[in-house]
């Protein structure tokens, strides 16, 4: 079972500001990559598949990078409506697997 | 737009079965490019995978190592939804448990999501 590894734990930011995110998977998993954010009380969302391909609806300061075992999710400007807990997801090899998560916080 | 709309009771008894649908609008559980699955989410495990069901001439499953002995997802195509079973659970059984489709690897829509605690 691949293992992913979300880093931080934590991303503490202020309004406006950049948030970086970081997913490292325990072997290759290609480009074969999802990223989801979650709200309280509400399921995981979609934001990004195929590692850097944005899915329906999902503003452009979303995006994400990286392919083999190193990716990163990106949010260039953070909205209010941003924080929240972000997880990455990969679909290369059964089971696909869940990082823990980054909880992004207002700094 | 595809949704997913969850049903089924929050408690469940310890050594119970834990059962929960899933219906479907906006797509078919029979699909030819759809899979169809259950995730269940707690502080301990993390977001975890259960299994799916899919169409592909004929019906396939797969399951978690974790739940394999204790799970089974069956389609409905009369009501278009399908549904988990978890028998003899346990209080680490409890989570809240979604349903969710597929036609490639990344899990899009999602259900709302119920909590199922397993408890006396």
């Amino acid at each position: 079972e691949i293992m992913m590894t979300q880093s931080p734990a934590t991303l503490s930011v202020s309004p406006g500001e950049r948030g970086t995110l970081s997913c490292r998977a325990s072997q290759s998993v290609s480009s074969n990559l999802a990223w989801y954010q979650q709200k309280p009380g509400q399921a995981p969302r979609l934001l990004i598949y195929d590692a850097s391909t944005r899915a329906t609806g999902i503003p452009a300061r979303f995006s994400g990078s990286g392919s083999g075992t190193d990716f990163t999710l990106t949010i260039s400007s953070l909205q209010s409506e941003d924080f929240a807990v972000y997880y990455c997801q990969q679909y290369n090899n059964w089971p696909w697997t869940f990082g823990q998560g980054t909880k992004v916080e207002i700094k | 737009q595809v949704q997913l709309q969850q049903s089924g009771p929050g408690l469940v008894k310890p050594s119970q079965t834990l059962s929960l649908t899933c219906a479907i609008s906006g797509d078919s559980v029979s699909s030819n490019s759809a899979a169809w699955h259950w995730i269940r989410q707690s502080p301990s495990r993390g977001l975890e995978w259960l299994g799916r069901t899919y169409y592909r001439s004929k019906w396939y499953n797969d399951y978690a190592i974790s739940v394999k002995s204790r799970i089974t997802i069956n389609p409905d195509t009369s009501k278009n939804q399908f549904s988990l079973q978890l028998n003899s659970v346990t209080p680490e059984d409890t989570a809240v448990y979604y349903c969710a489709g597929t036609t490639r690897g990344w899990f899009d829509p999602w259900g709302q999501g119920t909590l199922v605690t397993v408890s006396s």
